[in-house]
């Protein structure tokens, strides 16, 4: 199998606060992971490249100073997202892609909705 | 940039009836994905394409990959209630290198509805 973890499923805090969500490939090795944005009802917007052992490679408009990513090891990736206010709710969905593997596709996690209050 | 067509943007069925949706693109991709997604979580993974005119089933889906390497099609045979969902393709295209390796271009979805 592939499964990636993603955590927490779901998180309200007050305007200000950072938030973390983890994401993590539980059976295999994944040297680069994704995250990506959803608003509802619409296809999933890539923020970030997340690559072990170096820095993530943003989409042009994403802050980086804003959604902090750190990918220390081979099965864990973080997305910290930095002073949230409410513009930031969203739904934030993590991939990872098997190390080693150029054509194996993307396996998702199951998403972590953030309501800023 | 890259961009996905997606069509339908929205399908309302009776059970029992075959669905077809489509991806169209201005460019070439290398591998063709499918992907569903339940109201609340994230994409799960149907079927996976990597050669041009490949035809995969994986139960009552098949998928082919266009000859062009630009479109891609879904097909669900005798749909059922559990059908019901968003449908998305993406793309992926040359590696990059580096630090863009395996990046996805996303379909808009297609909306599933079956009636009982």
């Amino acid at each position: 199998g592939a499964v990636v973890s993603q955590h927490p499923s779901w998180v309200i805090c007050k305007s200000g606060t950072s938030v973390k969500i983890e994401c993590r490939s539980l059976d295999f090795q994944a040297t680069t992971m994704f995250w990506y944005r959803q608003f509802p009802k619409q296809s999933l917007m890539l923020m970030a490249t997340s690559n072990e052992g170096s820095k993530a490679t943003y989409e042009q408009g994403v802050e980086k100073d804003k959604f902090l990513i750190n990918h220390a090891s081979l099965t864990l990736s973080t997305l910290t997202v930095t002073s949230a206010h409410p513009e930031d709710s969203s739904f934030y969905i993590c991939s990872a892609k098997r190390t080693g593997h150029s054509n194996q596709p993307q396996h998702f996690g199951d998403g972590t909705r953030l309501s800023i209050l | 940039g890259q961009q996905l067509n997606q069509s339908p943007q929205s399908m309302f069925i009776q059970e029992g009836e075959d669905v077809s949706m489509n991806c169209t693109s201005s460019s070439i991709f290398n591998t063709w994905l499918w992907y569903k997604q339940d109201p609340g979580e994230g994409p799960v993974l149907l079927i996976a394409l990597y050669k041009a005119g490949e035809l995969t089933s994986n139960g009552r889906l098949t998928a082919q990959f266009g000859i062009t390497r630009k479109d891609s099609f879904l097909n669900i045979s005798a749909s059922i209630p559990s059908d019901v969902g968003i449908y998305f393709c993406a793309g992926q295209g040359r590696n990059a290198g580096g630090t863009s390796y395996g990046k996805l271009t996303f379909g808009q979805g297609t909306i599933l509805t079956v009636h009982p």
